[in-house]
């Protein structure tokens, strides 16, 4: 089975700032994905960036970027120039790549972007 | 375009009673998931379908829960002699195709409070 641990529970940052948000994750799998999810006060999941395990270049997307660690089964993620509208709980997620496998998510961290 | 919807927003219960959630997924996405995700933690996967049928319900708790989405469009979760226990929010999401290469778009929830 797989599992997905975040360390902080809550973090805050200065408007402008880098934060970085802590992943880790157990599994046997070889080839998988890994996710960050974005959950503002409304509920609605938003996913924010993704990264396919074989894949050695980290994702980045805009302000977001992860450093993807295989070996150390590592996964963070990085906001650059943090805006108010970053506020909000951050989920990392595990998927196996193959066979109809639901995400499975680390119990996030509450993040709050400070004026 | 409409996103994933789900009614009703919030849905307030005696414990005992038996409460339908309703997810209404993107047209034409043919993979359904239903999460649950209780106060402090991550989603939860209950159970997925492929089309009309389930493809996975290894995560439903037990048999108190049920889902269905007889037309493959439209899926409900059936919750019968609920307990306490089972408040929660309740999160559907969809996607074109299963497996991690599709995004899941999640729905907004369900707050399920049992009294």
């Amino acid at each position: 089975a797989q599992t997905v641990t975040q360390s902080q529970p809550e973090m805050s940052v200065q408007e402008a700032e880098t934060v970085t948000l802590s992943c880790t994750y157990d599994t046997s799998e070889n080839n998988y994905y890994l996710f960050w999810y974005k959950q503002p006060p409304s509920r609605q999941m938003i996913l924010v960036i993704r990264q396919e395990a074989y894949k050695q270049q980290n994702a980045t997307e805009n302000r977001f970027s992860v450093n993807f660690q295989k070996a150390a089964k590592s996964f963070s993620l990085k906001i650059s120039d943090s805006q108010l509208g970053d506020t909000a709980m951050y989920f990392c997620a595990f998927m196996k790549h193959s066979g109809n496998t639901p995400l499975v998510f680390g119990k996030g961290t509450r993040l709050s972007v400070i004026a | 375009g409409a996103g994933v919807s789900q009614t009703p927003s919030n849905k307030v219960t005696e414990k005992g009673k038996y409460v339908e959630l309703r997810c209404d997924p993107i047209s034409g996405h043919t993979a359904l998931y239903w999460y649950r995700q209780s106060l402090g933690q991550g989603p939860e996967f209950l159970i997925y379908f492929q089309g009309t049928g389930a493809a996975d319900d290894s995560g439903l708790p037990n048999d108190r829960f049920f889902a269905v989405r007889p037309e493959g469009s439209v899926s409900t979760l059936k919750i019968q002699r609920t307990e306490r226990g089972d408040s929660a929010v309740y999160l559907c999401a969809s996607s074109l195709g299963s497996g991690p290469s599709y995004e899941q778009y999640f729905g907004p929830g369900t707050r399920l409070t049992v009294t």
